[in-house]
């Protein structure tokens, strides 16, 4: 069964420290969103790119956050600094659609959960 | 107000109950509904699409209002493993932006 791979599964950094979080989506599919999950809470989108294009980042905090999807298949997300507040679990997702089409069911990552100390 | 609200509950049912939850949205251009569950300190995964028409998995039955602007989720025959945190998800039209509720956690007790 296809999957979407995300790595690290844990990191811990010292806050000001840069920090890197890798996903490679399910093949084929367009449409690729990194989330932020406060325990507790529901995910929050961070971005959202359809192929190599970012659709949605306006809940990016671009001064010390920043995402590529270079080649339009796997991602990066950079925190640069960390700060104490990042901690939470990082979720990539990949659907199949793409455009303004119908919505097609998301799949997530098993995730990175970030500690910054 | 949220795109998305949920009851966070918690629910506490005893095994063989029918639960359910709601959802609501405030898009009305949403035209896309997803329910996920989630456990503890995991990724979330799909238990189903809801459809214009409803949608029915065994046990769990999802039901769309566009006139009220929710959605629903139901249970029935609980069983322990049912225990998790279930979030619902809203995509508009345009560039499948999908969002997420809070979740509504669930904990099903002998």
């Amino acid at each position: 069964e296809a999957e979407v791979a995300q790595s690290p599964r844990y990191k811990i950094t010292e806050k000001s420290q840069a920090v890197a979080f890798w996903c490679d989506p399910i093949s084929g599919h367009a449409t690729l969103y990194w989330y932020r999950q406060i325990l507790g809470q529901g995910p929050e989108l961070l971005v959202q790119f359809q192929d190599e294009s970012v659709v949605d980042d306006s809940q990016l905090p671009k001064d010390r956050f920043s995402a590529e999807r270079l080649k339009g298949v796997d991602s990066t997300l950079k925190i640069q600094p960390a700060e104490l507040g990042d901690s939470a679990m990082y979720l990539c997702a990949s659907s199949l659609a793409g455009g303004a089409v119908r919505v097609t069911e998301a799949f997530f990552g098993q995730g990175t959960r970030l500690t910054v100390v | 107000r949220k795109e998305v609200e949920q009851d966070p509950g918690p629910f506490n049912v005893p095994e063989g109950a029918t639960v359910a939850f709601n959802c609501t949205y405030s898009n009305s251009a949403s035209q896309s509904f997803f329910w996920y569950r989630q456990d503890c300190r995991k990724e979330p995964k799909l238990l189903m699409s809801v459809y214009s028409s409803g949608n029915e998995d065994g046990r769990f039955t999802a039901q769309l209002n566009r006139a009220s602007q929710y959605i629903s989720l139901l249970i029935r025959d609980s069983k322990l493993s049912d225990s998790a945190t279930y979030l619902c998800a809203v995509a508009r039209s345009g560039y499948n932006k999908l969002i997420f509720g809070a979740g509504t956690r669930l904990a099903v007790h002998p």
